[in-house]
């Protein structure tokens, strides 16, 4: 079945410090694994992607770290702002389909 | 550059009741999606349309129906309301299926 499982359901960090969401995926046919952010009442925006034949890809304070082993990918925000709260999303495309995790709203502290 | 467009922002339903969701993107894109958010349930798939005249049900198509009325508009019609499907609803839009969503602001949907 194709799942992506994303972790942690909320996250709280401290304004300057490290934000990290984590998502695994099953399928190893999906080739494609976008980042959506959405602010509270507006629909989801593309943030940054990921091809697997990339370990890593920043834009600025953000980045995806990506273990195609391992089956797992990673967004990390660095420097976080009060700014970045949102609810984030990780998504893995493959057979023309899209799946979505379920979210992480982070909350960042001033 | 409006992009994808959804109307109406809240809509207040009894059971019931019948209402269509309209949706419009102005990039030209093939592939248009309906989705609905609840919360801890993320974002899931109701119907899309990989190109025009074609629709096809997602994960959870049960009480909806569509129709890509052309390139440009894709509507969501619920025949009979029913409290279950109070969400936030979502259209998007890519170049092809499955990458480079783009989503209007969405539509705020409570049946009572």
């Amino acid at each position: 079945q194709q799942q992506v499982k994303q972790s942690p359901q909320s996250l709280i960090v401290q304004k300057g410090g490290i934000s990290i969401i984590n998502c695994a995926y099953e399928n190893t046919a999906f080739d494609y694994f976008p980042w959506y952010q959405q602010f509270p009442g507006k629909g989801p925006a593309l943030l940054i992607a990921i091809r697997p034949d990339v370990s890593e890809k920043k834009e600025g304070r953000f980045t995806i770290s990506f273990n195609k082993s391992a089956k797992q990918f990673s967004l990390h925000i660095m420097d976080s702002q009060p700014g970045d709260s949102a609810t984030y999303f990780c998504a893995a495309s493959g057979f023309q389909k899209l799946v979505f995790g379920t979210g992480t709203r982070l909350l960042v502290s001033p | 550059n409006a992009g994808v467009t959804q109307t109406p922002k809240f809509q207040v339903l009894k059971t019931g009741q019948s209402m269509t969701l309209q949706c419009a993107q102005d990039m030209n894109h093939n592939s248009m999606y309906w989705y609905r958010q609840d919360p801890g349930m993320g974002l899931r798939l109701i119907y899309y349309s990989a190109s025009e005249g074609t629709t096809d049900k997602g994960e959870v198509p049960n009480g909806y129906n569509v129709s890509r009325l052309n390139k440009r508009e894709f509507s969501l019609r619920l025949e009979s309301a029913a409290p279950s499907q109070t969400s936030v609803y979502f259209c998007a839009s890519s170049p092809t299926r499955g990458y480079g969503l783009f989503f209007g602001s969405g539509t705020q949907l409570s049946v009572l």
